[in-house]
C-alpha cells in the first residue's frame, strides 16, 4: 500500500507558541490531503481539506487563523498551530487518497501537548 | 452530511472468541475502508471493500452497498487485536472527504 509519513509523532510546546506538523505521502503524489483531529476515546473528526497549489477547504468550526494549512508540493502538506493553547492539545493526524479509487492511507499521527 | 454509525460501541473478547462489528451508513457511498486503530494511535488499513466480501486471514468484511451496511468478522480473536475498529466513508457528494464512524473499541483478554 502507500505510505504516508507525518512527522513529528510527538511535541510538547508552551502555550503562545506555534508547532508545524508535516504530513508527507513517500511514494505517490497527492494533490488532495486531508487533516483531522482527534480527542481521547472519540472518533477522528474532520478539519480541512489540504489542496496543492490553492487554498485548504475548512469544515465549519474549524478556524483557519488558528489552524494554518500550506501544501506547497504535491508530497508535501503543513499544519501549523499557531498561538498554542492547552485546549489545542490532541492527536492530529492526515491522510491522503491513492489511486483512482481514492483509498485513504493515513499517517502516524502526531501527540500534540501544550503546557 | 452522511451519518455513519458503528456497534457495539464497546466489546470485550476471550481469546479465541468470534465477533462480528457492524456499520451502518445514511447514505450511498463510493468507498467504505475498515480501520483498526493500535494503542499508538496509528490507523492500519484492513479493507478497502465499497461492495461485496473480501477476506485476510483471520480477519473478513462484507458490504452490503444496497441495504447500507457493512459487516467486520473477526474469528480466532487473539490479544493483539485489541484496539479501536473504525468504518469510514466517503459519500457520493464528497467524494474525496473520508467520514469515519464513533468506532468500536475491542478488548481481547488472554
Amino acid at each position: 500500500g502507500a505510505v504516508v509519513s507525518q512527522h513529528p509523532s510527538r511535541v510538547i510546546c508552551k502555550s503562545g507558541t506555534s508547532v508545524k506538523i508535516e504530513c508527507r505521502s513517500l511514494d505517490f503524489q497527492a494533490t488532495t490531503m486531508f487533516w483531522y483531529r482527534q480527542f481521547p476515546k472519540q472518533s477522528l473528526m474532520l478539519m480541512a481539506t489540504s489542496n496543492e497549489g490553492s487554498k485548504a477547504t475548512y469544515e465549519q468550526g474549524v478556524e483557519k487563523d488558528k489552524f494554518l494549512i500550506n501544501h506547497a508540493s504535491l508530497t508535501l502538506s503543513t499544519l501549523t498551530v499557531t498561538s498554542a493553547h492547552p485546549e489545542d492539545s490532541s492527536f492530529y493526524i492526515c491522510s491522503a487518497n491513492h489511486g483512482g479509487r481514492a483509498e485513504a492511507f493515513f499517517g502516524q499521527g502526531t501527540r500534540l501537548t501544550v503546557v | 452530511g452522511i451519518q455513519v454509525e458503528q456497534s457495539p460501541p464497546d466489546l470485550i473478547l476471550q481469546e479465541g472468541a468470534n465477533s462480528t462489528l457492524r456499520c451502518n451508513f445514511s447514505d450511498s457511498v463510493n468507498n467504505l475502508q475498515w480501520f483498526h486503530q493500535n494503542p499508538w494511535g496509528q490507523l492500519i488499513n484492513l479493507f478497502y471493500i465499497p461492495s461485496g466480501t473480501k477476506q485476510n486471514g483471520r480477519l473478513s468484511a462484507t458490504t452490503v452497498a444496497t441495504e447500507r451496511y457493512s459487516l467486520l468478522y473477526i474469528s480466532s480473536s487473539q490479544t493483539t487485536d485489541s484496539g479501536v475498529y473504525f468504518c469510514a466513508v466517503n459519500s457520493q457528494t464528497s467524494y474525496d472527504k473520508v467520514i469515519f464512524g464513533p468506532g468500536t473499541s475491542l478488548s481481547v483478554i488472554p
